[in-house]
């Protein structure tokens, strides 16, 4: 069965250095989604690619956070500089398209624990 | 904007108990409502879902029925397994064009054998 892949599972570093986190969605999605889930609370949508555009990133932090898809396919998303704030479960979801009917698929995630 | 409210948890229940999580949610136009579902350590797993109005989703003994008048999408089953036990969140797909999801809180639900 196909997944979408994740990588690292976990993540620790210290305040002001960089992290990067890689997604590989489920073949032939064109849509790919990045959350972030603080501990207790619902996913929170970062970014939302339609292919190799991305279509929302109201919610992303502009100034420390960074997504690509260069190629359409697999995505990274980048925070630098960390902040102790930036300790959640980060999570990347791929669906064929983007419609209301639409399932999201979700990977493992990502724990970052910023020191 | 948008938003979805989520009973607050824990839920615990004996095991063959009858459960419930509530959920209701704010939106324009008419949404599509999902069930996920969180077990320890993994990512979220569509539980079930539905697109409009009066619409039930079922899966695995749950199911949800979509309830306009009450704007609800409330969760349950008839008897729980320890095996159940995991984070239940509700969410809806945003009509404003990017159908992105919204999602509850998250209510965690323990079944004890």
């Amino acid at each position: 069965e196909a997944e979408v892949a994740q990588s690292p599972r976990y993540k620790i570093t210290e305040k002001s250095q960089a992290v990067a986190f890689w997604c590989d969605p489920i073949s032939g999605h064109a849509t790919l989604y990045w959350y972030r889930q603080i501990l207790g609370q619902g996913p929170e949508l970062l970014v939302q690619f339609q292919d190799e555009s991305v279509v929302d990133d109201s919610q992303l932090p502009k100034d420390r956070f960074s997504a690509e898809r260069l190629k359409g396919v697999d995505s990274t998303l980048k925070i630098q500089p960390a902040e102790l704030g930036d300790s959640a479960m980060y999570l990347c979801a791929s669906s064929p398209r983007t419609d209301s009917y639409n399932e999201q698929f979700f990977g493992p995630g990502t724990r970052l624990t910023v020191l | 904007g948008d938003s979805v409210t989520q009973m607050e948890g824990p839920v615990t229940l004996s095991e063959e108990a009858f459960l419930t999580i509530n959920c209701t949610y704010t939106a324009t136009g008419y949404p599509s409502l999902f069930w996920y579902v969180q077990y320890p350590g993994e990512g979220l797993q569509l539980l079930l879902k539905a697109t409009k109005a009066d619409d039930k989703g079922s899966n695995k003994g749950f199911e949800a029925t979509y309830r306009k008048e009450t704007t609800s999408f409330h969760l349950e089953k008839g008897s729980v397994q320890v095996s159940d036990s995991a984070v239940y969140f509700c969410a809806l797909s945003d009509q404003g064009g990017t159908y992105k999801y919204i999602f509850g809180t998250g209510t965690r639900l323990k079944v004890l054998a």
